[in-house]
């Protein structure tokens, strides 16, 4: 039972460099996150999809994309990274969206340094 | 738009001692609250949640009940042991929003 699979655990970018994180969930959730935790800031929303082909921007989106490809799969993208995106990332997902009453269920965490 | 408020940690307790861990929230409505716990280099794990007012949610020896009248939702237990030592965030489901998380250590 996988439940919500991030890939890479770990990367190290040079600034201006882009990447894809992956993340795929096997419990046919409808709604799926990405949130990125610094320290003392706790976890912020970067983008959210309430269903399958839809995407809604969160408290902190730019400098980012993201794309949901299929109720599994949510990508965010990074096109040019900046030492101020070092963060550790987590993408989750709920059967419910917006105003719903479903816990959600987390990833393990992709720690991002950009030098 | 909705928010949510927790205390600011470290918190620093002996083991069996009594914990409490304060959240507010604002929201329209009456969203579903949460909280979840994050041990060292993992993801969150839920810990209990409440879906309407006056609910109380339990699991592990913890326990946090649904204040519409305060709104509040508050998390307490009542010994806790090393092994509780983690990162305690309270969210609610709007667009699930977390607080900033309350590091608590349990010394032995």
């Amino acid at each position: 039972n996988a439940g919500v699979t991030q890939t890479p655990k770990f990367q190290v970018l040079k600034t201006g460099q882009s990447m894809t994180l992956q993340c795929a969930q096997d419990m046919n959730h409808n709604s799926m996150y990405w949130y990125r935790q610094d320290p003392g800031m706790g976890l912020r929303l970067i983008y959210y999809s309430a269903s399958e082909g839809t995407t809604d921007k969160g408290e902190v989106p730019n400098g980012y994309n993201v794309s949901r490809l299929n109720k599994r799969e949510f990508s965010l993208r990074l096109e040019s990274a900046a030492p101020s995106q070092t963060s550790v990332y987590f993408c989750a997902s709920s059967e419910d969206g917006v105003g719903g009453h479903t816990e959600a269920f987390f990833g393990q965490g992709t720690r991002l340094t950009v030098v | 738009g909705d928010s949510v408020t927790q205390m600011e940690g470290p918190v620093t307790l002996s083991e069996e001692a009594f914990l409490t861990i304060n959240c507010t929230y604002t929201a329209t409505g009456y969203p579903s609250l949460f909280w979840y716990v994050q041990y060292p280099g993992e993801g969150l794990q839920l810990l209990l949640k409440a879906t309407k007012a006056d609910d109380k949610g339990s699991n592990k020896g913890f326990e946090a009940t649904y204040r519409k009248e305060t709104t509040s939702f508050h998390l307490e237990k009542g010994s806790v042991q090393v092994s509780d030592s983690a990162v305690y965030f309270c969210a609610l489901m709007g667009k699930l929003q977390f607080g900033a998380g309350t590091q608590v250590v349990v010394t032995p």
